[in-house]
C-alpha cells in the first residue's frame, strides 16, 4: 500500500532562517505530487504541483520555493523565512499515470516562525 | 479569486440527524469533484468524490450531490454521528493535475 511521510513534524524557526520541508512517498510510481499551505483559520492554498522529476509548478509567487530531486521526493525551501510563512504545510500525491485521482495527504508540518 | 468556496465556517448538528455541508464552484472546467475530512494537526483524508458525469455518488452513509448547472456540490451525512466532527474541505480538479480547495466547514455532531 502507498504511504506518505513528511518531516519534521513540528518546527519552530526564527525570522530570516532558512527552511527545508521534506516529503517521500512510498508504495507508487511516478506520483503527482503537491505542497499546501493552511494558514491559521483559512483552506488549503496549493502552494507547487509536480507532475515528474525536476518538473516543479508554482502557484503562488512568495518567497518559498519547490524542488523534486526522486521520483518520490519533493522538498519545500525558503532562503529567508518571514512571519506571514507560518502556517500547516501538507503534502499530498496523486497517482498520476497510475490514474488513481484522489489525493492523499501527508500528516503535515507545523511551521511557526518568530 | 477563490475558485471554490464553501459559505458555511461551521455547522452544529444533533447526533443522528442529517448533516448538510454545501460547497460552490466557478469554473465551469471543474469536471472532477472531492470532499475531504480533516481533524486538528493531521492531513485531510478523502471521503467521496464524484465525476461531472454523475449526480449523485454514494458511499455509506454519505452521498455528494452535484448539481452542473448551479455550480453546486453537497455532502450529505445521514445518520450525523460524534465522530463525524471535523472540518470538511471540498476540493475541485479541472484534470487531475491540480485540485483546488474550499475554505472549510467545521462540522460538530452534538451527543
Amino acid at each position: 500500500s502507498q504511504t506518505i511521510h513528511q518531516w519534521p513534524a513540528t518546527l519552530v524557526q526564527p525570522v530570516g532562517s532558512p527552511l527545508s520541508l521534506e516529503c517521500t512517498v512510498e508504495g507508487t510510481s511516478n506520483p503527482n505530487l503537491y505542497w499546501y499551505r493552511q494558514a491559521a483559520g483559512r483552506g488549503l492554498q496549493l502552494l507547487f504541483y509536480s507532475v515528474g522529476i525536476g518538473q516543479i509548478s508554482s502557484e503562488v509567487p512568495q518567497n518559498l520555493s519547490a524542488s523534486r530531486p526522486q521520483d518520490r521526493q519533493f522538498i519545500l525551501s525558503s532562503k529567508k523565512l518571514l512571519l506571514s510563512d507560518s502556517g500547516f504545510y501538507l503534502c499530498a500525491w496523486t497517482g498520476g499515470l497510475a490514474g488513481i485521482n484522489e489525493q492523499f495527504f501527508g500528516p503535515g508540518t507545523r511551521l511557526t516562525v518568530l | 479569486d477563490q475558485q471554490v468556496k464553501q459559505n458555511s465556517p461551521s455547522l452544529s448538528v444533533q447526533e443522528g440527524r442529517i448533516s448538510i455541508l454545501n460547497c460552490d464552484y466557478t469554473n465551469s472546467m471543474f469536471d472532477y469533484f472531492l470532499w475531504y475530512k480533516k481533524y486538528p494537526a493531521e492531513g485531510p483524508t478523502f471521503l467521496i468524490s464524484i465525476s461531472s458525469i454523475k449526480d449523485k455518488n454514494e458511499d455509506g452513509r454519505f452521498t455528494v450531490f452535484l448539481n452542473k448547472s448551479a455550480k453546486h456540490l453537497s455532502l450529505h451525512i445521514v445518520p450525523s454521528q460524534p465522530g463525524d466532527s471535523a472540518v470538511y474541505f471540498c476540493a475541485a480538479s479541472p484534470f487531475f493535475n491540480k485540485f483546488y480547495f474550499g475554505s472549510g466547514t467545521k462540522l460538530n455532531v452534538k451527543p
